[in-house]
């Protein structure tokens, strides 16, 4: 099946630091979509990209779509202690023409060090 | 405006027993989608579905696992005879019809499936 891979795994930060996480894909997606997970609840969605290229922008948080198509970042600035959380990439192919499930990376915990 | 709302949150069930598990999507969407989440995985697709019909079904279970989504009522996503393999965060995600935004898919909470 489809896998996306995201790194790292885990990022231990001092608050204030910026972020940067990023997946990668050996096949291609047409839309890629970032989300945050707290504990004991579901994913909630930050950003979502539709073109090879975009930067998206959603406050503190910037994500680009890869020129392949095969990959995507997420940059975070300035962090601060409610940045904490699992967040996953999630790409998605509607190869039937339409919306379709998505293919969801394992997810980068993101812990801020007092 | 309400989001995609789970019931239960949480469902304990013994071995052999069936397990239902309800999803409202979000209002004006029509596209459900659900999810299975093992600890410190990440969500793995199982089916999507529109009113009264089964669009993508490639990640489901072929044994023991089946979901629906009627005219009238939430989504149910039902799992019978459940063995302890089948302990997981289960998720449903909604996604309005048409338009870019229909790529954009909202979770609920969740159902945190534990079999004894």
């Amino acid at each position: 099946g489809q896998q996306l891979n995201q790194s790292p795994q885990s990022m231990f930060i001092q608050e204030g630091e910026d972020v940067s996480m990023n997946c990668t894909s050996s096949s291609i997606f047409n839309t890629w979509l970032w989300y945050k997970q707290d504990p004991g609840e579901g994913p909630v969605l930050l950003i979502a990209l539709y073109k090879a290229g975009e930067l998206t922008s959603n406050g503190r948080l910037t994500a680009q779509f890869g020129i392949t198509r095969k990959d995507s970042f997420l940059n975070i600035s300035a962090s601060i202690p409610s940045d904490v959380g699992i967040y996953f990439c999630a790409g998605q192919k509607f190869a039937g023409g339409g919306a379709d499930g998505l293919t969801f990376g394992k997810g980068t915990h993101l812990i801020i060090q007092p | 405006n309400a989001g995609v709302m789970q019931n239960p949150r949480h469902l304990v069930r013994r071995r052999g027993q069936e397990a239902r598990l309800r999803c409202s999507p979000m209002k004006g969407h029509s596209h459900v989608y659900w999810y299975r989440q093992l600890p410190e995985e990440g969500l793995k697709f199982m089916v999507y579905l529109q009113k009264e019909n089964i669009i993508d079904e490639s990640g489901m279970p072929k044994e023991r696992f089946s979901a629906e989504f009627p005219k009238e009522g939430p989504s149910i996503l039902r799992i019978q005879q459940v063995v302890r393999g089948d302990s997981a965060a289960y998720f449903c995600a909604s996604s309005p019809r048409g338009g870019k935004s229909s790529y954009e898919q909202y979770f609920g909470p969740g159902t945190r499936l534990t079999v004894t």
